[in-house]
């Protein structure tokens, strides 16, 4: 039973294309999160939302956006893809939007490449 | 801002015991994490402090000083299987920030 899944595992597209990346945690939690892996291996946060209500939203191009239909899953929606959008993306969730001594739980994130 | 340094890379031989540093500045503080990430695969909870001291977990161990902005994690009795990266991560204001993270290699 995977706790946290995303989907596809890999993503290869061309420039200019829109894509989504769905991400659905079974674990009960409230808040979810969108990261970004860049090649240096940066994990970045960009987007959280706590029962469906979007809490944080980093300093990201509006060609990104967000979904949660319900508080068990966080969507990505990427318009316009451009080659530094490559990376790999992961899902993460929490209890609550205060973490403990829990941490996150990862999905085992989407690797985008564009060219 | 947060700002937050990791040696990149470390050797060790299993059996032995290898300590990573961290160190960083930050403006807000609510805890420091440390995740373990295999190649290729997720980052995994390894450990949280929030107080000064020293947190045990079996093998692993993590120390924070927050008057100097240091932590390390120690980890004993090194297998293989701990090769990997290794990362560091303030949590402040409902986000992590997450260092850029050590790559362990252990030999046999």
């Amino acid at each position: 039973d995977t706790a946290v899944s995303q989907t596809p595992k890999y993503l290869v597209t061309q420039m200019g294309n829109d894509k989504s990346i769905k991400c659905e945690q079974n674990l009960g939690h409230d808040t979810m999160y969108w990261y970004k892996q860049d090649s240096k291996k940066f994990l970045k946060i960009m987007f959280s939302y706590n029962n469906k209500e979007l809490i944080i939203n980093e300093t990201v191009p509006n060609r990104f956006s967000p979904k949660s239909p319900d508080k068990a899953h966080l969507n990505l929606h990427i318009n316009s893809l451009e080659l530094g959008d490559s990376a790999v993306y992961f899902c993460a969730s929490s209890r609550t939007r205060d973490v403990n001594n829990y941490g996150y739980t990862f999905g085992s994130g989407t690797r985008l490449t564009v060219v | 801002g947060q700002n937050i340094d990791q040696p990149t890379e470390m050797t060790a031989t299993e059996g032995a015991i290898v300590q990573i540093n961290c160190t960083y500045q930050t403006s807000g503080f609510n805890g420091l994490f440390w995740y373990q990430q295999h190649a290729g695969e997720a980052p995994t909870f390894l450990s949280y402090n929030v107080l000064d001291g020293l947190e045990e977990k079996g093998r692993f161990s993590s120390f924070l000083s927050r008057s100097k902005g240091y932590s390390y994690l120690l980890l004993k009795e090194l297998q293989m299987k701990d090769s990997a990266s290794y990362l560091c991560a303030i949590y402040n204001f409902n986000k992590f920030y997450f260092g850029s993270g050590t790559k362990l290699n252990v030999k046999p």
